[in-house]
């Protein structure tokens, strides 16, 4: 079964830091890009970051550029998001998410982040 | 990076055909053939439904289908049913390794 599983989300106060995890199986994870996408309470979905699937390439959203890092472990069939200086608009469910031709066609759970103050 | 823009909602009785707008920009939606649309109901993951555009993912109904025209993507459902009635958003390719995506669009069947 094809299967992301994040962990990592808990409780942080402002300027923090939480590293989030995402545990992939049931399909060739070297092969594939990998975004993160997070929602806040009661709002919509937004793009956080994007690697290429070698880990080579990575980008990441206006919103969190400086503070978080993207980042893959192709032998550990794992993905990370590193996140300092954590604000309280931070505050979200953070979903890996498994890109196909530019669609996310695998989700895992979300993990959730709380930010406060 | 601004959200694409969607209509806060949108409603259509069941066995109806309901469309959704994505308005963006000739940076995203009208500069790349990559945008994609999910579903999400209440307290649930995201589900892909549409890629590239109009391609269905394996398991996604014929009824939901894509286009895009210049700026501007959409999303049809044709036959409206009951269990449709969920939060759709659009995404598309923004260039440079990013991505965007809309503010989301909640669908009501009467």
């Amino acid at each position: 079964e094809v299967q992301l599983v994040e962990s990592g989300g808990g409780l942080v106060q402002p300027g923090g830091s939480l590293r989030l995890s995402c545990a992939a199986s049931g399909f060739s994870f070297s092969s594939y890009w990998m975004h993160w996408v997070r929602q806040a309470p009661g709002k919509g979905l937004a793009w956080v970051s994007f690697i290429n699937s070698d880990g080579s390439t990575t980008s990441h959203a206006d919103s969190v550029k400086g503070r978080f890092t993207i980042s893959r472990d192709n032998v550990k069939n794992t993905l990370y998001l590193q996140m300092s200086s954590l604000r309280v608009e931070d505050t979200a469910v953070y979903y890996c998410t498994r890109d196909l031709f530019s669609g996310m066609d695998v989700w895992g759970q979300g993990t959730t982040v709380t930010v406060f103050s | 990076q601004s959200a694409l823009t969607q209509p806060p909602s949108a409603s259509g009785s069941p066995g109806q055909s309901v469309t959704i707008s994505c308005t963006g920009t000739s940076s995203d939606i009208g500069g790349y053939t990559y945008v994609s649309w999910y579903q999400q109901h209440p307290g649930k993951v995201p589900k892909l439904m549409i890629s590239e555009v109009n391609r269905r993912p394996s398991g996604v109904p014929d009824r939901f289908s894509g286009s895009k025209s210049g700026n501007t993507a959409s999303l049809t459902v044709s036959g409206l049913q009951a269990e449709d009635e969920a939060d759709y958003y659009c995404s598309s390719y923004a260039g440079n390794n990013n991505y965007v995506f809309g503010t989301g669009t909640k669908v009501t069947v009467l």
